[in-house]
């Protein structure tokens, strides 16, 4: 079965500073991992997506994602928080290379401060 | 591509009563995927559709609820004899086989 940890529940950043969001995945096979975001009373928005391709991936937006087979890790990470990335953020598991059932983590509230 | 559309975007029905909802998924798209989120709660699996086959059905899904895809295009999701267990936010999604799967912005059922 596979599955996903978002280690934080809630992470707190000022306006211009690095951001991480932290998830360790648990799959059988080789998994595709993705990150959605959701806005309030918005639908999901994909942020990005690894395939298998290159481990470091990159999304809209300046996020990035790293894919850690040895740590089963893919945490997403914006070097400079913007006020517009408040939102909830869900990494993503699927391991029939995301055309099917997607396995959501239960969301990382991302607040960002002035 | 228009984005996948959800009807109706907010719900507020009485115990024991049935809700429908429907889904417009983008155009050519084959797949089409049903979620359900709670407060607090990531997305889960209910059930999908490839044209108009069902291919999988989630065990969340009781026997309560049916989907339906029944040319291929939009879907419908209908709740029987609502429980206040029910309320949730209920996200469609849609895909070509393989590729990215794109959601709507969902629509919220209350059950009172």
């Amino acid at each position: 079965a596979q599955s996903v940890t978002q280690l934080d529940s809630h992470v707190s950043v000022s306006e211009g500073t690095p951001v991480l969001l932290r998830c360790n995945y648990s799959s059988s096979y080789s998994p595709s991992l993705f990150w959605y975001v959701q806005h309030p009373n918005k639908g999901l928005q994909l942020l990005l997506k690894y395939t298998s391709a290159a481990t470091l991936v990159k999304g809209i937006n300046g996020f990035e994602a790293e894919f850690k087979k040895s740590e089963t890790s893919f945490h997403l990470t914006k070097p400079s928080a913007h006020m517009s990335d408040a939102a909830e953020y869900f990494c993503v598991v699927s391991e029939t290379g995301g055309g099917n059932k997607l396995t959501f983590g239960t969301g990382t509230q991302l607040k960002v401060e002035l | 591509d228009t984005g996948v559309s959800q009807d109706p975007r907010h719900k507020i029905t009485k115990r024991g009563q049935n809700v429908t909802f429907r889904c417009d998924p983008i155009s050519e798209h084959n797949r089409l995927y049903w979620y359900r989120q709670t407060l607090g709660q990531g997305p889960e699996f209910l059930t999908y559709f490839q044209n108009e086959a069902q291919l999988e059905k989630s065990r969340l899904l009781s026997d309560r609820f049916s989907a339906e895809r029944p040319k291929g295009s939009f879907s419908t999701l209908e709740i029987q004899r609502t429980e206040q267990g029910d309320s949730a936010m209920y996200l469609c999604a849609s895909s070509r086989t393989g590729n990215t799967i794109y959601f709507g912005e969902g629509s919220w059922l209350t059950v009172v």
